[in-house]
């Protein structure tokens, strides 16, 4: 069975750093894309990119192009989401998702999602 | 490519068929249009890819259809549990983007 386990919120200041996590088991992990998707009551879903976990081949929505950075630890299966300095605006909840093969985008297998919440 | 889906909330009864429509600004690359589905204080779970494949587990009554910038989700027979947010999301040239979101609420 594939899952995808995220890390636990996280509350955190303006201009603090934060890297979240997404493990993934149940499947071959560096053979399917993952991707990284915010949700906010006021934008709803929004698509923020992905990253190959074979290649660690990375696309950045345009949007989040310099927000924020993705990675991978193949050794661990594990994908994280970096910011380097929050911003109020990056309160949400954020998903991983992943692929169903390295030659398809759409997302079919989700995290339980990651509750960020930047306040001073 | 920006998707815009309507309408914005479609109260329906059990039983009763539920049409969803996304419409793309420009043609969607090779079909790579999904469909997913968001119950509150859940993460979003595919229902539909490329157009109108359903995705493993799910049930006859969902039904996608549509090319190029005009897609449609059908609901036949709405059930208590398919009440529940819909979103269209497409994937082309591996730059995602999603609509906005149709509510379907009991009437």
């Amino acid at each position: 069975e594939v899952q995808l386990v995220q890390s636990g919120p996280e509350v955190k200041k303006p201009r603090e750093s934060l890297q979240i996590s997404c493990k993934g088991s149940g499947y071959s992990f560096t053979n399917y894309w993952i991707g990284w998707v915010r949700q906010t009551p006021e934008k709803g879903l929004e698509w923020m990119g992905i990253i190959y976990p074979g290649d660690s081949d990375t696309r950045y929505s345009p949007s989040f192009q310099g927000q924020v950075t993705f990675s991978v630890d193949k050794s661990i299966n594990t994908a994280y989401l970096q910011w380097s300095s929050l911003k109020a605006s990056d309160t949400a909840m954020y998903y991983c998702a992943a692929t169903d093969g390295s030659n398809v985008y759409y997302f079919a297998y989700w995290g339980q999602g990651t509750l960020v919440t930047v306040s001073s | 490519i920006v998707l815009t889906q309507s309408p914005g909330t479609l109260s329906l009864s059990p039983g009763e068929r539920a049409t969803l429509s996304c419409r793309a600004s420009h043609s969607v690359t090779s079909d790579y249009l999904a469909w997913f589905q968001q119950k509150p204080g859940q993460a979003p779970r595919l229902l539909i890819y490329g157009v109108s494949n359903r995705a493993t587990g799910i049930p006859d009554r969902f039904t996608g259809s549509g090319s190029g910038t005009d897609f449609t989700l059908t609901i036949n027979r709405l059930e208590p549990e398919d009440f529940a947010v819909y979103y269209c999301h497409q994937y082309g040239s591996s730059r995602g983007t999603f609509g906005q979101g149709t509510k379907v609420d009991m009437k």
